[in-house]
């Protein structure tokens, strides 16, 4: 079975120094992977996704990810970060299939609190 | 605003009833999924509909049924209710399924509260 672990449920940066949230997956066959972010009392936006291709990813306001096959990782990333990128964070999984089916799996969360 | 569009967003009843929720497709998506957030069990998956056929089940309890019309929109019943079912739902959408690795897009979900 497919499953993805976030093993931080929070992270705390000072602003302007790099941050990382962590995440690591489990799948039969090769991952698609995704981040998502959700600032409360909303539903969650979509950062990046992982398909194929170049390991490292770079999706909205200034977040990459790498994804790394060795490690099962797929770390999401900012060189530095803002108080506005306070927030909860979902990393999650799926893989294709060859059926209109998708059963994409969500991790924990993390939550990222910048302080100023 | 991602083009998912949920009612109600705030929901209170009573333990024992039974609610429906709501879910608008973003225009062009043939697949809806139904996730459920709690504070204690995170993101669960729910269900997943394409194109009016039931695709994927997650972790649906019985008392809970959904659908997805003609015109793809989608309905999550819930009934029977307990406190436990007390959470934010969201309803999602994406083009296709799980072949592509589509992006699924979130609405904004609808509050239920059960007193």
């Amino acid at each position: 079975a497919q499953s993805v672990a976030q093993p931080e449920d929070q992270v705390n940066v000072a602003e302007g120094n790099p941050l990382t949230v962590k995440c690591t997956y489990s799948v039969s066959g090769n991952p698609y992977l995704f981040w998502y972010v959700q600032y409360p009392n909303r539903g969650l936006q979509f950062l990046l996704k992982y398909i194929t291709g170049d390991n490292l990813v770079k999706g909205s306001y200034g977040f990459e990810a790498e994804f790394n096959k060795s490690q099962t990782s797929f770390h999401l990333k900012k060189p530095s970060a803002l108080v506005s990128d306070s927030a909860l964070y979902f990393c999650a999984v799926t893989v294709p299939t060859y059926s209109s089916a998708s059963k994409i799996i969500f991790g924990s969360g993390t939550r990222l609190s910048i302080r100023p | 605003d991602s083009g998912v569009t949920q009612t109600p967003k705030h929901l209170i009843t009573a333990t024992g009833q039974r609610v429906t929720l709501r879910c608008s497709p973003r225009s062009g998506d043939l697949s809806v999924y139904w996730y459920q957030q709690s504070l204690d069990q995170g993101l669960q998956f729910l269900i997943q509909y394409y194109n009016g056929e039931e695709r994927a089940k997650g972790n649906i309890l019985e008392r809970f049924s959904a659908q997805q019309f003609p015109d793809l929109h989608s309905e999550l019943n819930l009934s029977s209710l307990e406190l436990g079912d007390s959470a934010l739902y969201f309803c999602a959408s994406s083009v296709g399924g799980g072949t592509s690795g589509n992006t699924i897009y979130f609405g904004e979900g609808s509050w239920l509260t059960v007193v």
